[in-house]
């Protein structure tokens, strides 16, 4: 089966440019949860979604992030305009809330460089 | 006071050498505990549950102290391939699975 999935690998931008993050969840999960980790705060929850609706977006650090989730199985992280201080590993996690398990399985992380 | 605290490391241990982690806990209403393994420019995958009673995995061996709120992880053995950074996990009672991770202990383990 494949895991979850996310788009780009690494993404190289200058301050000011908009930034779209990609993510693909593992079929049948009905969770999703985008993180950011840096070397100073580690790996941070930015927001969680539970069959496509936000739950809990208080770790967004500013509305220049957004996120949506328009169908089941995949979202997006949006960041606009972009900042050097965005620079980070971007990872979104998927699980199956309710059910067996509800262990969050990553994806490879999206590297974010802002010039 | 950050709700989930390690000490960074790293450890740098010889292969076959008995290596411990602790880390703290400061919401006493948490309720599910784990360890994370992260390797080196990857994504954090889970490692092992932490249950009260402790629970044990191969060379891998976890411990649960709520009355101090600490947890352990206990790697025996070591291999090469244990070198990783090992992130301690708490959930923080929102209404939903809301994992806290602390910033990770380095292990470096050589031959």
């Amino acid at each position: 089966d494949a895991g979850v999935i996310q788009s780009p690998r690494h993404e190289v931008t200058e301050m000011g440019q908009e930034v779209t993050l990609r993510c693909k969840l593992i079929s049948g999960h009905n969770s999703l949860f985008w993180y950011r980790q840096t070397m100073m705060r580690g790996l941070e929850l930015l927001i969680y979604f539970n069959n496509n609706v936000p739950i809990d977006d208080s770790g967004m650090p500013e509305d220049r992030f957004s996120a949506k989730m328009p169908n089941a199985s995949f979202s997006t992280l949006k960041i606009q305009p972009s900042e050097p201080r965005d620079s980070a590993v971007y990872f979104c996690a998927s699980s199956d809330q309710g059910g067996s398990t509800d262990t969050q399985y990553f994806g490879p992380g999206t590297r974010l460089t802002v010039l | 006071r950050k709700e989930v605290e390690q000490d960074p490391g790293p450890f740098n241990v010889p292969e076959g050498a008995t290596v411990a982690f602790n880390c703290t806990y400061s919401n006493s209403a948490s309720q599910s505990f784990f360890w994370y393994r992260q390797d080196c420019r990857k994504e954090p995958k889970l490692l092992m549950s932490v249950y009260s009673s402790g629970n044990e995995d191969g060379r891998f061996t976890a411990q649960l102290n709520r009355a101090s709120q600490y947890i352990s992880l206990l790697i025996r053995d070591s291999k090469l391939s244990d070198s990783a950074t090992y992130l301690c996990v708490v959930n923080s009672p929102a209404g939903f699975q809301k994992l806290v991770f602390g910033t990770g202990t380095r292990l470096l383990v050589s031959p």
